[in-house]
């Protein structure tokens, strides 16, 4: 079974546009981290956030923000006034405390901004 | 700061052939971990070593073997290669002392097999 899941599998904007991804995970641990990663065309993971399981304050970063409800088991992701630059595929994923801390991704969204 | 490296970046290999893949992870890193990525896929797990013990098996082929030297560096040992095995494959590290670990890839490692 997926842990994590990533329904949009791609989306397109318009630039300036602001554009929200969605993640929604599953875990029965009560200690678990949240995290995103971008993967632009050039194929690196770049690490964007970790978010722990007793934290559920949002957290804003210039055009990034990241809303965390653990009520909807949702940790999603909100780009304002999307740029060109934000083209990439983004992964959010799990990493439970019980499990030794191992990684589950999402299947990805692929985020195209239009010029 | 210091990033993972990965090399080679891009390797070129023929079905049945063998491949090395190197991994040098952060300094003072303590946990090497091993992700393969097929087109449009997710990064799978594949293997991680803590303290240059395995810790962790994912869905690595038994085709696959990986160790971690004395000086942390890994490496990714793959035989008798597939066209199945074309993929990106990620090195990442982490230090566990702060409670979970934000994994620092490396660039990735192209593996193509023709």
């Amino acid at each position: 079974a997926q842990k994590v899941t990533q329904a949009q599998t791609e989306i397109s904007v318009v630039e300036k546009e602001d554009v929200t991804l969605d993640c929604v995970y599953e875990t029965r641990d009560t200690t678990y981290y949240l995290f995103w990663y971008k993967q632009p065309p050039s194929g690196e993971l770049v690490f964007l956030i970790r978010r722990n399981s007793f934290d559920e304050q949002n957290e804003i970063s210039g055009r990034y923000s990241w809303n965390f409800q653990k009520s909807t088991s949702s940790f999603n992701f909100t780009i304002t006034a999307s740029q060109v630059v934000d083209s990439a595929v983004y992964f959010c994923a799990l990493s439970e405390a019980w499990a030794g801390n191992q990684f589950y991704f999402g299947t990805g969204t692929s985020l195209t901004v239009i010029p | 700061a210091a990033g993972v490296i990965q090399s080679p970046r891009h390797l070129i290999k023929e079905k049945r052939e063998t491949a090395t893949l190197k991994c040098y992870p952060i300094p003072r890193h303590d946990t090497v971990y091993w992700y393969q990525q097929g087109p449009g896929q997710d990064p799978q797990f594949l293997i991680s070593f803590y303290e240059k013990m395995q810790s962790d098996k994912g869905s690595i082929p038994d085709r696959f073997s990986a160790q971690q030297f004395s000086d942390y560096h890994s490496e990714l040992n793959m035989s008798s290669l597939e066209l199945g095995d074309s993929a990106l494959y990620f090195c990442a590290s982490s230090s566990t002392g702060s409670g979970a670990n934000v994994l620092t890839f490396g660039a990735g490692s192209r593996l193509t097999v023709l």
